[in-house]
C-alpha cells in the first residue's frame, strides 16, 4: 500500500538556524513524485518544491532543499537560515497512479525569535 | 492568491442543499476536490482531467462533483452530515501525473 509517514508532530527552533523535516514513503512503483507542501496559520497551502524519483541530484529551491535517499525511502526537507515566516504545517506528499497525491500527517514548525 | 477563487468561503448549514464553488485562471487540464478535516492532512475527493472525471475515491454519495468547464468545478452537497464539517480546497494542476498543485483558499463547511 502507499502511504506517506511523518513522525514529528511539532518542531521548534530559534530564528536563523536550520531545521530538517523527516518523511519517509512506501511504495511498490518504479517511478514517483515527492512533493513538500506549506500550509500557513491562514490555511493557505502552498507547494514548496518537489523531488522526482528518477534524479538523484537533491532538489534545491531558494532556501529549502530535499535530502533524499531512494534506498531508505526518505525525503527529509531542510530549511536554512529559518524565518519566523516559515512557521507554518509541513506537508511531505507523494503522487502516484495518475493524480493521487497522498499526505503525510504534517509537521508543525514553530521559528522563535 | 487570485489564480483560483472558491466561494464560498464559509458555510453554515443544517440538513440544506448546497454548492460549492472553484475557478482556476491558470489554463489546467486537471482540477481536483480535496477534504481536509481538523488536524488531518487534505484526503482527494474528486480528479477531473479535460472535464472527464477520472478519479472517484470512497465518498458520500450525497456529494456530486460537477466540472461544467475546464476552468470550472462544483461540488453539490446534499443533507450534509456532522462529520461533513471540514475545510474543502479545490486545486489545479497543468496534468493529473507529476505536477504540482495549486490550491484555493478553501471553503470552510460547519454543520449545525
Amino acid at each position: 500500500a502507499q502511504k506517506v509517514t511523518q513522525t514529528q508532530t511539532s518542531i521548534s527552533v530559534v530564528e536563523k538556524t536550520t531545521v530538517t523535516m523527516d518523511c519517509v514513503y512506501e511504495t511498490r512503483d518504479s517511478s514517483y513524485f515527492l512533493f513538500w507542501y506549506k500550509q500557513t496559520a491562514s490555511g493557505e497551502i502552498v507547494f514548496l518544491i518537489r523531488q522526482d524519483s528518477y534524479k538523484k541530484e537533491n532538489a534545491t529551491v531558494g532556501h529549502y532543499s530535499l535530502n533524499f535517499q531512494k534506498p531508505k525511502s526518505s525525503i527529509g526537507l531542510i530549511i536554512t537560515a529559518t524565518q519566523i515566516e516559515d512557521s507554518a504545517v509541513y506537508f511531505c506528499a507523494m503522487n502516484y497512479n495518475q493524480g493521487k497525491l497522498i499526505f503525510g500527517q504534517g509537521t508543525k514548525l514553530s521559528i522563535k525569535p | 492568491n487570485t489564480k483560483i477563487t472558491q466561494s464560498p468561503r464559509y458555510l453554515i448549514l443544517g440538513r440544506a442543499n448546497k454548492s460549492l464553488e472553484c475557478e482556476q485562471h491558470l489554463g489546467h487540464n486537471a482540477m481536483y476536490w480535496y477534504k481536509q478535516s481538523a488536524e488531518k492532512p487534505p484526503e482527494l475527493m474528486f480528479l477531473y482531467n479535460l472535464k472527464q472525471l477520472i478519479r472517484n475515491e470512497t465518498v458520500p454519495s450525497r456529494f456530486i462533483p460537477e466540472c461544467p468547464d475546464s476552468s470550472k468545478l462544483l461540488l453539490h452537497i446534499s443533507a450534509v452530515d456532522p462529520e461533513d464539517s471540514a475545510v474543502y480546497f479545490c486545486a489545479s494542476s497543468q496534468a493529473p501525473t507529476n505536477e504540482r498543485l495549486f490550491f484555493g483558499h478553501g471553503t470552510k463547511l460547519s454543520v449545525l
